[in-house]
Formats: C-alpha cells, structure tokens, sequence
C-alpha cells in the first residue's frame, strides 16, 4: 500500500482565504484522524471519523474548520476564512481499528497563512 | 484527561553513543506507540508496544503498563536518528495523545 496521502504537501495563502486539506486513508482503514501540530500545542487531534461518521469534533478549534469523509477512501479539512494562527504542520492519520491498532500518518500539509 | 510526559526534553550525542528516552503516562492504557519525526518533519512509526518489549535494529522498547511507562532505547547511534522521538497513548481508547517530545541530536 501506498500508505496514507495528504495533499497539498505545502501551501502558502493569505488571510482570509479558504483552505482545503485532502486525505486518502490506507484502504481496509476504518478509522481516519485529523491532527495539527504547532510549535505552541504539539501535536493535538482535530477529529477523527469511524466507517465515514465523524466521531470526536472536540479539538476542532472554531467554526472556521470543518471536516468531512464522503467515502472510505476521501477526507477534506477545510478552513474557511483561514487565519495566520492556523499556521501549522496538519497531519492525517489512519487505523483498522481502535485502540488496538497502530495509527498510520500522512507525510504532512505545511500551512502558511500570511 | 490523560497526561503523558517525556524525558530527557533534549539530548545531545555523539554518534556510537547508547541512549534511553523515557514516557511516563498517568493512567492505564491498551496501546502505546513511539514515533520519530525526522528533520522533514515526517512522522515515522517505531513501536507498537502496549507492553513487553520490541526490538528493531539498534531501536527496542519496553513498555510496563502496569507502572505506566515505556521506554526507548537506541544503541550505536547515528546521525540519521537525529530529529523529534514521540511516545504516544490513546485517549478515551481511540485518538493519540502525545507527549511534548525528545529532540535528539547526534553529531559525528
């Protein structure tokens, strides 16, 4: 397998602008998380969905961000108007399982918001 | 929720040298994984070790769930093992709660 897809890897925007981060999970991988890192809060979960169904919003930080998983194999981050303390290394992750499976991450989007 | 801390924060090395990274968490978990975050800042995963220990190479693990630690051992080290080292556990059985981190350099 591939392993787990993010794209874009990088991407510079100006403040105000809308942001969309893609996911392509593992395939089998039922369970799909959002994280962000920063240099202030490390690294912290956003959401995370099960079978396609957003679970855990609570880390979502405002109503400025939303996610969404169409399908098994798809999931967008989205961030509408984007801020420059949404700067951040946002990483995607997947699991076959719960707890008991080890967590796959994506190589990173690098978000610059000027 | 649950607290996971790790030591040393930072550690400085020169290559060949042995060395152990600690992660101390606050209640019982069923999973816990180490990751090193390399300088490209990918996250690469090392160990799966809820408990017992795990080699892999110059890396091996050991985690004693019942004291609530786990630690991380590297040998002979290279300059390619520099970057960050993450332990981490889930939170409410699903979701990864990291620690801060070690940031190990190695120099030849």
């Amino acid at each position: 397998d591939a392993g787990v897809i993010q794209s874009p890897r990088h991407e510079v925007t100006e403040m105000g602008q809308e942001v969309t981060l893609r996911c392509k999970p593992i395939s089998g991988h039922d369970y799909l998380f959002w994280y962000r890192q920063t240099m202030m809060r490390g690294l912290e979960l956003l959401i995370y969905f099960n079978n396609n169904v957003p679970i855990d919003d609570s880390g979502m930080p405002e109503d400025r961000f939303s996610a969404k998983m169409p399908n098994a194999s798809f999931s967008t981050l989205k961030i509408q108007p984007s801020e420059p303390r949404d700067s951040a290394v946002y990483f995607c992750a997947s699991s076959l399982s719960a707890s008991g499976s080890t967590q796959y991450f994506g190589p990173g989007t690098r978000l610059l918001v000027l | 929720g649950i607290q996971v801390e790790q030591s040393p924060p930072d550690l400085i090395l020169q290559e060949g040298a042995n060395s152990t990274l600690r992660c101390n968490f606050s209640d019982s978990v069923n999973n816990l994984q180490w990751f090193h975050q390399n300088p490209w800042g990918q996250l690469i995963n090392l160990f799966y070790i809820p408990s017992g220990t795990k080699q892999n190479g110059r890396l091996s693990a050991t985690t004693v769930a019942t004291e609530r630690y786990s630690l991380l051992y590297i040998s002979s080290s290279q300059t390619t093992d520099s970057g960050v080292y993450f332990c981490a556990v889930p939170q409410a059985g699903t979701a990864l709660i990291f620690g801060k981190g070690t940031t190990l350099s190695v120099s030849s």
